[in-house]
């Protein structure tokens, strides 16, 4: 079934630590998207591509790295986790400018 | 950038009423207006969207409008039922160099009371 996927669903990790929050679509989408939101509040921007090898930093400022090295995966990168990073992560693709953007489940993320 | 306002924050209202929701953005490049609806632990969900060169639209209980010259647009829905209740997020597509980024308002917290 066509859809994005993202994993883990839920995530506890301790300070200093790297991790990487997988986001697949199965959709053909050219365009991704990784929004930060704390639980029923705003969707800040922090990421997104518009295609293979373009990637570009969103609206609020993320100490995480994306890559786009294949158009169905958009993984996200904290090289050294903080507690501020604790949040939930939401990852999004749609097709075109005018098009309906559609979201993964999202990954709860918890650093202790 | 773009920036996209939304109010009200919260908003309750009592089943069968109408609720409005209304959001400003500030680029006048944008071009697609989406709203979304997220529920309690769930992810957002498009329920109605429309394009720069329409002025309304309508689905059911739902209707947008849009008003281009005032760089506003606004979310309608009546006879609102207790399912209604969720976080609704307005959100503004526009140009970017190679790309489109989607900005999304703050959110309003709708409660559809018994």
């Amino acid at each position: 079934e066509a859809d994005i996927y993202q994993t883990p669903r839920y995530l506890v990790i301790g300070t200093g630590k790297k991790i990487t929050l997988e986001c697949s679509q199965t959709m053909g989408h050219d365009k991704m998207y990784w929004y930060q939101q704390d639980p029923g509040m705003e969707l800040h921007l922090i990421h997104y591509s518009y295609g293979v090898n373009s990637t570009e930093k969103g609206d609020l400022s993320s100490e995480s790295t994306v890559s786009r090295i294949r158009t169905e995966h958009f993984p996200l990168t904290l090289e050294s986790a903080r507690p501020s990073h604790t949040s939930q992560y939401l990852c999004a693709s749609r097709s075109g400018r005018n098009t309906e953007a559609f979201f993964g489940q999202g990954t709860r993320l918890t650093v202790v | 950038g773009e920036n996209v306002e939304q109010h009200p924050s919260t908003l309750s209202v009592q089943e069968g009423d109408s609720a409005v929701i209304k959001c400003t953005y500030s680029d006048s490049a944008s071009n697609y207006f989406p709203w979304y609806k997220q529920e309690l632990g769930k992810r957002p969900q498009l329920i109605i969207d429309i394009r720069s060169n329409v002025g309304e639209k309508k689905d059911q209980r739902i209707a947008v409008t849009l008003n281009k010259t005032a760089k506003h647009f606004s979310l309608h829905i009546t006879e609102t039922q207790p399912e209604d209740s969720a976080v609704y997020f307005c959100a503004a597509s526009h140009p970017t160099g190679g790309g489109n980024k989607l900005t999304f308002g703050t959110g309003t917290q709708l409660k559809v009371e018994l």
